[in-house]
């Protein structure tokens, strides 16, 4: 069974200060499929990030970055020089290959304030 | 470009009464098409995915129904509402398999 655990349920940070997200995956194929999405305020889910367990390159996207390690099983979510725009909630998903269902954790919602 | 459409954006129904959520998906054909319900702890629950007309799974039996009448239509129902169906409910659509899905705006339903 595949599962996704976000252990921080809210962080709050200060403009301009860099915030790590974790999250912590466990499934038993070798070929998965790992997601971040952003929840604003409005309630859509944004996509942010796809990644597949064979490529475990670290992803930098503006002031986005990944850091996937499957020695730990993380995948874990950096967002440098915060800005108020960054207050959502954050999910990290799972899916196994060949399976359509995503399994989902259960967020962490991130304030920054000003 | 895909587009995905979801409505009504709010939903205040009393027990017992019917409940149906409509999305639709443009811009692409055979979409996966997926139902989630997020609750106030927000995390997202699978209802129902489909990957094809007539081909609906059902992850949690509890009381609702999907259906897909078209390609891309994707349809939430229930005969009676009950409390606990209250949530955000969000359609989402992906276009190949273990690929990223993409939400719809979701509807905010409140069983009074």
């Amino acid at each position: 069974a595949q599962k996704v655990t976000q252990a921080q349920t809210e962080i709050s940070v200060v403009e301009k200060e860099d915030v790590t997200l974790d999250c912590v995956y466990e499934t038993r194929d070798t070929t998965y499929y790992l997601f971040w999405y952003k929840q604003p305020p409005s309630g859509e889910l944004v996509f942010l990030i796809r990644r597949n367990s064979f490529d475990e390159q670290n992803e930098i996207s503006g002031r986005y970055s990944w850091n996937f390690q499957k020695s730990t099983s993380s995948f874990n979510f950096t967002i440098t020089a915060s800005q108020v725009v960054d207050s959502a909630v954050y999910f990290c998903a799972l899916s196994e290959w060949g399976y359509q269902k995503v399994t989902f954790g259960t967020g962490t919602k991130l304030q920054v304030i000003p | 470009s895909q587009t995905i459409h979801q409505w009504p954006a709010t939903l205040v129904q009393p027990v017992g009464s019917p409940l149906s959520l409509e999305c639709t998906v443009e811009g692409t054909s055979n979409p996966n098409l997926y139902w989630y319900r997020q609750a106030a702890g927000r995390g997202l629950q699978l209802l129902f995915y489909s990957i094809g007309i007539d081909q609906i799974s059902s992850e949690v039996p509890q009381n609702l129904s999907a259906s897909r009448p078209q390609d891309r239509q994707f349809i939430l129902s229930s005969k009676k509402l009950l409390l606990s169906d209250s949530g955000f409910y969000l359609c989402a659509y992906s276009t190949g398999m273990n690929t990223e899905a993409f939400f719809g705006q979701g509807t905010r339903l409140t069983v009074v």
